[in-house]
């Protein structure tokens, strides 16, 4: 089945530093990449969709300059959370699509990120 | 607005069945999704219904009536390890995914 790799799996830094988190599709092209975040027992929530050689869209509220995002190549998608405070953090998951229908996503493992 | 609609938590005991409802109104459909999430960790993929009807795959079914907006997965011959949130998720005309808020199902031994 669709595989997507996602790294790290968790991190713990100090506050003010910018945080990257790569999302992988293993053995399928995804022009379409997704990021959530989700905070403790509350639903997913979608923070901006990227298509491959383009600008990410961002969900209303995100703060593009906040998390930033590239996806660079078919297989590649990053998000990079720059100056990350206490309040960033969260569970983060990407998830990639195939093309084609139905597209189901396929998520990564996920990031837990610990801002101290 | 577009809205999904599934019961919050739900309980059931092992051995036995549990149907997870989910009802939506979204601007247009290109199918409907149902992912299982345990707890800190990332949603899985279970189903995709995008016709009338019901698949079924193992232990678990998903039906789908598109004029009554309206879906239910169904769990059979429960585990313990079922004890997880199950998301229902629409793509809508747009193929953007709508996500409903999850259906937590608690199994008791």
């Amino acid at each position: 089945g669709a595989v997507v790799s996602q790294h790290p799996s968790r991190v713990i830094c100090k506050s003010g530093t910018s945080v990257k988190i790569e999302c992988r599709s293993l053995d399928f092209q995804a022009t379409t990449m997704f990021w959530y975040r989700q905070f403790p027992k509350q639903s997913l929530m979608l923070m901006a969709t990227s298509n491959e050689g383009s600008k990410a869209t961002y969900e209303q509220g995100v703060e593009k300059d906040k998390f930033l995002i590239n996806h660079a190549s078919l297989t590649l998608s990053t998000l990079t959370v720059t100056s990350a405070h206490p309040e960033d953090s969260s569970f983060y998951i990407c998830s990639a699509s195939e093309t084609g229908p139905p597209r189901p996503q396929h998520f990564g493992d996920g990031t837990r990120l610990s801002i101290l | 607005g577009q809205n999904i609609d599934q019961p919050t938590e739900m309980t059931a005991t092992e051995g036995a069945i549990v149907q997870i409802n989910c009802t939506y109104q979204t601007s247009g459909f290109n199918g409907l999704f149902w992912y299982q999430q345990h707890a800190g960790e990332a949603p899985t993929f279970l189903s995709y219904n995008v016709l009338d009807g019901l698949e079924e795959k193992g232990r678990f079914s998903s039906f789908l009536s598109r004029s009554k907006g309206y879906s239910y997965l169904l769990l059979k011959e429960l585990q313990m390890k079922d004890s997880a949130s199950y998301l229902c998720a629409v793509l809508d005309s747009n193929y953007q995914l709508i996500w409903g808020a999850g259906t937590k199902l608690i199994i008791k031994p």
